[in-house]
C-alpha cells in the first residue's frame, strides 16, 4: 500500500531559525500522487497549507515551501525563518488523482513543530 | 475555524452507545469522517458525495454512518470498544475528486 514517512517529532527550534521537515513517500500503485502538507494548530482541525500536483513544482504559503521531487520520492517542508506562532502539528500526505480512488489521502504520522521566543 | 463544527468536543463512554455529529457550513457535498489513534496519522472511515456512501473502509459494524442532508454527517457508534479511544475529524470537500479537505475540530472519544 501507499505510505508516507515523516521526520519524528517533537521538531524544537528558536524563532527565526530554519526549519525543514522532511517527508518521503511510497506510492505503489500511482504514478504520479498528489502530495499536500497539513498543518493542526493548538485547538483547531486539520487545515491544508499546500499542495502540488506536477512533479518538480514548488508549493508554497504563509513563508513555507515544498518541491515535489518525484526521483527521491520527497516532499519536504522549509521555512527560512519560523516563529511562535508556525507551533503546530503538521502533516504530509499523498492522494491518488484518478477517480478510481477518490477523496482518501494516505497521511503522514505528524511532525509537532515548537518554536521559542 | 467554524465552518465545519463537530460536536461534542469529548466523549467519554463505558460501553454504552452515541452519536457524533458533524454540520459544514462551506456547500461541499462530499463529507468524511477520519478516525486519528494516538501516534498514528488520520485513516479515513467513511466518505460520503451528495449523500451516497461512495467509500467505506474496513472498520468494525459498530461504526454506522449517516448522512442525513449534504451538509451534516452523523456517526453512530454502539459498545464503544476500548480501542475506538482516538480523535474523530469530521471534514468536507467541494466534491469527491477535490482532495482540498477542510477538517472540524474533532471528537476525542475516551473509552473507559
Amino acid at each position: 500500500g501507499d505510505s508516507v514517512t515523516q521526520t519524528e517529532g517533537p521538531v524544537t527550534v528558536s524563532e527565526s531559525e530554519s526549519l525543514i521537515i522532511n517527508c518521503t513517500y511510497s506510492a505503489t500503485s500511482i504514478a504520479y500522487p498528489n502530495l499536500f502538507w497539513y498543518v493542526r494548530y493548538p485547538g483547531e482541525g486539520l487545515q491544508l497549507l499546500l499542495k502540488v500536483i506536477t512533479a518538480g513544482q514548488k508549493g508554497s504559503s504563509r513563508g513555507f515551501e515544498a518541491t515535489y521531487n518525484k526521483e527521491t520520492t520527497s516532499f519536504h517542508l522549509q521555512k527560512a525563518s519560523v516563529q511562535e506562532s508556525d507551533s503546530a502539528v503538521y502533516y504530509c500526505a499523498l492522494g491518488d488523482p484518478g477517480t478510481q480512488v477518490v477523496g482518501q489521502l494516505t497521511f503522514g504520522r505528524g511532525t509537532r513543530l515548537q518554536v521559542y521566543a | 475555524n467554524t465552518k465545519i463544527t463537530q460536536s461534542p468536543r469529548y466523549l467519554i463512554l463505558g460501553r454504552a452507545n452515541k452519536s457524533l455529529e458533524c454540520e459544514q457550513h462551506l456547500g461541499h457535498n462530499a463529507m468524511y469522517w477520519y478516525k486519528q489513534s494516538a501516534e498514528k496519522p488520520p485513516e479515513l472511515m467513511f466518505l460520503y458525495n451528495l449523500k451516497q456512501l461512495i467509500r467505506n473502509e474496513t472498520v468494525p459494524s459498530r461504526f454506522i454512518p449517516e448522512c442525513p442532508d449534504s451538509s451534516k454527517l452523523l456517526l453512530h457508534i454502539s459498545a464503544v470498544d476500548p480501542e475506538d479511544s482516538a480523535v474523530y475529524f469530521c471534514a468536507s470537500s467541494r466534491d469527491r475528486i477535490d482532495e482540498r479537505l477542510f477538517f472540524g475540530h474533532g471528537t476525542k472519544l475516551s473509552v473507559l
